[in-house]
């Protein structure tokens, strides 16, 4: 079954330093990947999206995120963060056709911004 | 550009009582998807619905059915409501059912059950 790990549950960094969010996939075929962002009682805006080809990909926002098959991971990262960066960050795996399509979400990172 | 709508977008409810969430796609959408999200987890997929036809189905309870409608927009009703079903509740559209395809979240119905 597909599943999706996201290790750090919140991860505080200082405005302008850069960003590292991890996150682990298990699917048995190419995976399509997603990063999604929430801000508190908001809706989910999608960050980028990874299907196939160049494995670095480019989001809104600064944001970009590498996809690495040998290590089953699509880690999403910003140079330098702003203080509106703040908000919950979800990846996300593609289930496939056979199970809809639906997405299969990881449990989240709160990022935390101080100044 | 038009996005994906949910009405309402706050309800409270009564245990036992029942309760409608509407969803209107993205024009030319065809397929919906409706997740749950509880208080600090992530979303869980509930159900999805392409050309009218379900086509996947999650951890949705008994107690909650689903349809869409010929005009593409879906409801999800549940019956006997409980505590624990408090949660935002996102639909989300895509055109078709392609992986590919990017799904589109509306800005969810946030059930308050009391």
């Amino acid at each position: 079954a597909q599943s999706v790990t996201q290790p750090d549950i919140h991860i505080t960094v200082s405005e302008g330093a850069s960003l590292e969010l991890r996150c682990n996939y298990s699917y048995g075929a190419t995976p399509y990947l997603f990063w999604y962002v929430q801000s508190p009682g908001q809706g989910l805006q999608l960050l980028l999206k990874y299907f196939s080809g160049d494995t670095l990909v480019q989001g809104i926002k600064g944001f970009e995120a590498e996809f690495k098959r040998s290590q089953s991971s699509f880690n999403l990262r910003k140079p330098s963060v702003h203080w509106s960066d703040a908000a919950e960050y979800f990846c996300a795996v593609g289930a496939g056709r056979e199970y809809g399509n639906k997405l299969v979400f990881g449990a989240g990172t709160i990022l935390r911004v101080k100044s | 550009a038009a996005g994906v709508i949910q009405s309402p977008r706050h309800l409270i409810k009564e245990k036992r009582e029942t309760a409608t969430l509407k969803c209107y796609p993205i024009p030319r959408h065809d397929t919906v998807y409706w997740y749950q999200q509880g208080p600090g987890q992530d979303p869980q997929f509930l159900i999805s619905f392409y050309e009218k036809m379900q086509s996947d189905k999650g951890s949705i309870p008994d107690r909650f059915s689903a349809q869409q409608f010929s005009d593409y927009h879906s409801e999800l009703n549940m019956s006997s409501l409980e505590l624990g079903d408090s949660a935002l509740y996102f639909c989300a559209s895509s055109p078709g059912t392609s992986g590919s395809n990017e799904q589109f979240f509306g800005p969810g119905t946030r059930l308050t059950v009391l």
